[in-house]
């Protein structure tokens, strides 16, 4: 069974650019979730979708947004990059609705830098 | 607010040595508590998860502890190998559980062990 794949896996945008990030679920997963990693704040939550439908949302501005599609790709969108933005972006899948006692399966994260 | 600690951001050990990695959170009433490796430029991956009402859980060399009333949880790796070296993040829900639980991740352990 292939795993979660994230593409693409590096990207390097300037300040004010909008960016899309993607993510394939394992074949029958239908949740997803995006976290941001940086060294300074570690993984934070960004959101969770499930069946195209956003479950939960951590707490980031605005400019963050996602959604799924109907085969549970899920792709997520930074508008008006900004330094702080650099960061890997992971991806995570689970079989049912992500809970705390659910296994999440992570994908291997989109390097993005901001210049 | 809440908040969870992994006790070191570095741990260097001898091979065959015993690893305990320590993660302490506040403000929290997790049921559940998992703790992933993250090797460098890769996703996290699971590897175990204990509940509230478990004092211990075992998987080969790995081993969690978890206690309620201190607030921690321990993660020892026996005999241990140089091939254990990564990163460890324990990951906890935000006390909400059910439905609307999310993950919430300590900054992680970077265990580093010598042949």
């Amino acid at each position: 069974k292939a795993g979660v794949t994230q593409t693409p896996r590096y990207l390097i945008k300037t300040r004010g650019q909008q960016v899309t990030l993607s993510c394939s679920p394992i074949s029958g997963h239908r949740s997803v979730s995006w976290y941001q990693q940086t060294p300074g704040q570690g993984l934070q939550f960004l959101f969770e979708y499930f069946s195209e439908t956003q479950r939960n949302k951590g707490n980031f501005p605005g400019r963050f947004s996602g959604r799924q599609f109907s085969n549970s790709r899920s792709e997520m969108n930074v508008s008006t990059l900004e330094l702080g933005d650099s960061a890997l972006y992971l991806c995570a899948s689970s079989s049912e609705p992500s809970e705390a006692y659910n296994e999440q399966f992570f994908g291997p994260g989109t390097r993005l830098t901001v210049l | 607010s809440q908040k969870i600690e992994q006790n070191s951001e570095a741990l260097n050990i001898q091979e065959g040595k015993t690893a305990t990695l320590t993660c302490n959170y506040t403000n929290y009433s997790p049921a559940y508590l998992q703790w992933y490796r993250q090797d460098p430029g890769r996703g996290p991956v699971f590897l175990l998860l204990i509940r509230e009402n478990e004092k211990e859980k075992r998987k080969e060399r790995l081993k969690v502890t978890f206690d309620t009333t201190l607030k921690q949880s321990l993660f020892h790796i026996t005999a241990s190998q140089p091939a254990d070296s990564a990163t460890y993040l324990c990951a906890l829900d935000d006390g909400y559980g059910g439905s609307q639980g999310n993950l919430i991740f300590g900054k992680g352990t970077k265990l580093s062990v010598k042949p």
